[in-house]
């Protein structure tokens, strides 16, 4: 079946450092979700990527979207304890819209003050 | 900012009991969904739900689970005959246009 992948699985970073988490998709996706989810917490939303090549900023955070559409990177520059969490990619799983999500297996990231 | 709610944040059943997580979505929100998340691994879909029918469904959600709409804002899963194994934090979302979801802060279950 569909599997997404992403590395690597955890990330330890001195505070101000860069973190890229990529993500590979076995199969083409019609679009990427990008989620954050703090320690004991539940995933939140952070950005949809659509069109093929797509790159999208917020604030330090920089997604992109590969060309063939089966690959995206999110990078944090200039890292903050505040980026403490494990971030999942997701893609479309379903037969059509159904809101099927296929998660990561997420990154999770520690930021040493 | 509106959020999706879940009740209770902690249940814990015996074995064989039957557990129903409520959730209550966005108001305007017309897709809904239940996922799943064993400590410490990814989220796993259970179940989608719009126009009052599941329109998707994993291998995980077999005949012991089930979901309702009971009334305009509830949104319900039933799990009959609980195992060892279903034991996680149980998330419900919803969705205004079936991209973005928005979860809720989840049941974590304790089947002993």
């Amino acid at each position: 079946g569909q599997q997404v992948m992403q590395i690597p699985q955890y990330q330890h970073v001195q505070e101000g450092e860069d973190f890229t988490t990529y993500c590979n998709s076995s199969t083409t996706l019609s679009n990427i979700q990008w989620y954050k989810q703090r320690p004991g917490g539940h995933p939140v939303f952070l950005i949809q990527l659509v069109k093929s090549g797509e790159v999208k900023k917020q604030k330090r955070l920089t997604f992109q979207f590969g060309e063939a559409k089966k690959n995206s990177s999110l990078h944090i520059t200039a890292t903050q304890t505040t980026d403490v969490g494990t971030y999942f990619c997701a893609g479309p799983g379903g037969s059509g819209n159904t809101g099927k999500l296929i998660f990561g297996q997420g990154t999770t990231l520690q930021v040493k003050p | 900012e509106p959020e999706v709610t879940q009740t209770p944040s902690h249940q814990v059943t015996q074995m064989g009991q039957e557990v129903i997580l409520r959730c209550v979505p966005i108001s305007n929100h017309l897709y809904f969904y239940w996922y799943r998340q064993i400590l410490g691994q990814k989220v796993e879909f259970l179940v989608s739900f719009y126009n009052n029918e599941i329109s998707e469904k994993s291998e995980i959600f077999d005949d012991q689970f089930s979901v309702e709409r009971p009334d305009g804002s509830n949104f319900t899963l039933k799990i009959r005959s609980t195992k060892l194994e279903d034991s996680a934090m149980y998330f419900c979302a919803s969705s205004a246009d079936d991209r973005a979801l928005t979860f809720g802060s989840g049941t974590r279950l304790t089947v002993v």
